[in-house]
């Protein structure tokens, strides 16, 4: 399983633009890097996922260079209710029964 | 997205006694499912893997027969906290892998999670 590394912690204001770094350096050929999104007293939600390069959707952009040894999850002008511990994740890529490891993830406060 | 749905999303108990969650995976087959703890201000601990009509696979530290797992049909698994105790009180969550219907047939999806307390 490919370990990640990521912030403890970040703190922003609201309306400016997030970027999270994840560092996946043992990053396997065949796998993707996903992004969770978990507010207190929920279980996480899903975010973005991607292989190479740029993936975007409505809620993230997700950046990852030629060498896919980390990735950058950004948030486009962020809210107070963007307030989550956000988790990078490389889960394998086959096979149901592989585990899903959660890393520390990173605690992003917005501020008004 | 797949939709996992977890109940209850809080119990409280007496020490002593014991107390199930349900897991159910509501609009995809969930051949393995995946049971989490989390302690205030941590991450996510994997328990064990619930796979259907086995025995569950538990990480290395986790009583398998405090925390009792089944998995009998491919939309349900349940977790049994026997004989609570205080320390059990934590933040429990189940998740399945979706296989198939992800983009790269990776994602997995969440219960809302539960909290238990012992008292």
């Amino acid at each position: 399983l490919a370990k990640t590394t990521q912030p403890i912690s970040m703190d922003s204001y609201e309306g400016q633009e997030v970027n999270i770094t994840c560092s996946h350096n043992n990053i396997a050929t065949n796998d993707y890097i996903t992004w969770y999104q978990q507010f207190p007293s929920q279980g996480p939600r899903f975010i973005i996922q991607g292989y190479k390069t740029k993936v975007t959707n409505e809620v993230a952009s997700l950046f990852i260079p030629a060498d896919r040894k980390s990735s950058t999850l950004s948030l486009p002008r962020v809210s107070l209710s963007d307030t989550a511990v956000y988790y990078c994740l490389v889960p394998p890529t086959w096979g149901a029964t592989n585990k899903l490891i959660f890393g520390t993830g990173t605690l992003l406060a917005v501020q008004p | 997205g797949a939709v996992v749905s977890q109940h209850p999303s809080r119990v409280i108990c007496k020490s002593g006694t014991s107390v199930k969650i349900e897991c159910r995976s509501l609009d995809f087959q969930a051949t393995t499912m995946f049971w989490y703890r989390q302690f205030p201000k941590q991450s996510l601990m994997l328990m064990a893997t619930s796979n259907e009509g086995s025995k569950a696979t538990y990480e290395q530290g986790v009583e398998k027969d405090k925390f009792l797992i089944n998995h009998a049909s491919l939309t349900l698994s349940t977790l049994t906290v026997t004989s609570a105790h205080p320390e059990d009180s934590s933040f429990y969550i189940c998740s399945a892998r979706a296989v198939g219907l992800g983009s790269a047939d990776t994602e997995a999806f969440f219960g809302q999670g539960t909290r238990l307390t012992v008292v």
